[in-house]
């Protein structure tokens, strides 16, 4: 089983400001990788599948970067909207499909 | 518009059951493996299991494994999880998700999950 690790638990960022969100992989998942976000008592919502490409609808201040066993997403000038709970999905090499274990992103 | 709607979530003893079912609309069901993924209070999202746009292959989470089924009626363009044996720790908002890619749904097929449903809440008490 691959075992995905999501760093840091918490990030305390000011609106405005870049926000960079780390996803490290036991072994290599090549770029299949997807983002997720994900706010209070709603279903997670496709940001960036393929490590950097991003979905239909999704502004480009969400970027995703990365390849092998290190992955970035990056927001840059975080909106109000923005503040909420983020996940990494590998899809490489399933079953099982596993996620990180989230990354909140809140308002400092 | 692409839509997924769980139903059948509701309190239950443990050792009870629970059949769980997810309604597809806006696309062709029998083109993609579905899946179904849940999320307990308070913490991460955590994959249960994947059934082929065939049905005829399926995939469990070893924490399910011999307990949950999943099955499909295409027809009904419909996806179930019937949840068997139920514990404390099977509480969970969960989510079906459709996979990304048509007519391809071995694990050689590098899928993602979109679009979710809304999630239905099941909680195992007593």
């Amino acid at each position: 089983e691959i075992v995905m690790t999501q760093s840091p638990a918490t990030l305390s960022v000011s609106p405005g400001e870049r926000a960079t969100l780390s996803c490290r992989a036991s072994q290599s998942i090549n770029s299949n990788l997807a983002w997720y976000q994900q706010k209070y008592g709603q279903a997670p919502r496709l940001l960036i599948f393929g490590a950097s490409t991003r979905a239909t609808g999704i502004p480009a201040r969400f970027g995703g970067s990365g390849s092998g066993t290190e992955f970035t997403l990056t927001i840059s000038s975080l909106q109000s909207e923005d503040f909420a709970v983020y996940y990494c999905l590998q899809y490489d090499n399933w079953p099982p499909f596993t996620f990180g274990q989230g990354t909140k992103l809140e308002i400092k | 518009e692409v839509q997924l709607v769980e139903s059948g979530g509701g309190l239950v003893q443990p050792g009870g059951s629970l059949r769980l079912s997810c309604a597809a609309s806006g696309f062709t069901l029998i083109s993609y493996a579905l899946s179904w993924v849940r999320q307990a209070p308070g913490k991460g999202l955590e994959w249960v299991s994947t059934i082929s746009d065939s049905g005829r292959n399926t995939y469990y989470a070893d924490s399910v494994k011999g307990r949950f089924t999943i099955s499909r009626d295409n027809s009904k363009n419909t996806l179930y999880l019937q949840m068997d044996t139920l514990r404390a720790d099977d509480t969970a908002v969960y989510y079906c998700a459709r996979h990304s890619a048509s007519y391809c749904s071995s694990p050689i097929c590098k899928n993602w999950f979109d679009p979710w449903g809304q999630g239905t809440l099941v909680t195992v008490s007593s």
